[in-house]
């Protein structure tokens, strides 16, 4: 299976400042078809995830641009320009290149 | 407005089975892969599984293939998982997924 390697575990951040989480897979997430499939949910507090990031620098509908998705091969980043209060949360990086599927471990994100 | 609603949760008892349900709506259904994914009480996000468009592949996760089976009712709009022999491993709020979003989740029990 690809173990997705996610860091930080959890990260403290002022409102108004940047954030960034690494996401490192153990194989390359570039599919034959030429895509890279690699996205990036939120889940706030008793909520279900929701796509943030999809095909690794894609924003998903109606997302803020003040997220961005980065990355390729094995390593791809997710950065949050001007964190605000409903950014709050933990952050999963999940690929589905190669089954079966795999989720990072998460990173919460929390005010400093 | 896309909405994907599971029910058929509930407490359950070591070794039975239970089948959830999905309705989704305000979305082309058939036009869809959909999956299902679980997360144990304050852990992770786990993968288990999609089914693609009409039915005729089924991808699982391995450790959950012998006992789990995905499938669906494009007539109904309907996602379903057959659940069987569970274990208090299986405990966790089951969601599904779609490329347009998540249900809110529905939460299964296993204890004696």
């Amino acid at each position: 299976d690809v173990v997705m390697t996610q860091t930080p575990v959890s990260l403290s951040v002022s409102l108004g400042n940047q954030a960034s989480i690494s996401c490192r897979s153990s194989q390359s997430l570039l599919h034959s078809d030429g895509n890279t499939y690699l996205s990036w949910y939120l889940q706030k507090p008793g909520q279900s995830p929701q796509l943030l990031i999809y095909l690794a620098s894609n924003r998903f509908s109606g997302v803020s641009n003040r997220f961005s998705g980065s990355g390729s091969g094995t390593d791809f980043t997710l950065k949050i320009s001007r964190v605000e209060p409903e950014d709050l949360g933990v952050y999963y990086c999940f690929q589905h290149t190669h089954l079966p599927y795999t989720f990072g471990a998460g990173t919460k994100l929390e005010l400093k | 407005e896309v909405k994907l609603v599971e029910s058929g949760g509930g407490l359950v008892q070591p070794g039975r089975s239970l089948k959830l349900s999905c309705a989704a709506s305000g979305f082309s259904f058939n036009d869809y892969w959909m999956g299902w994914v679980r997360q144990a009480p304050g852990k992770g996000l786990e993968w288990i599984g999609e089914i693609n468009q009409d039915s005729s592949t089924i991808n699982y996760t391995p450790s959950l293939k012998d006992k789990f089976t995905i499938s669906r009712d494009n007539a109904q709009n309907t996602l379903y998982l057959q659940m069987s022999k569970l274990g208090s491993e299986d405990t966790a709020i089951y969601y599904c997924a779609s490329g347009r979003g998540w249900g809110q989740g529905v939460m299964v029990t296993v204890s004696s």
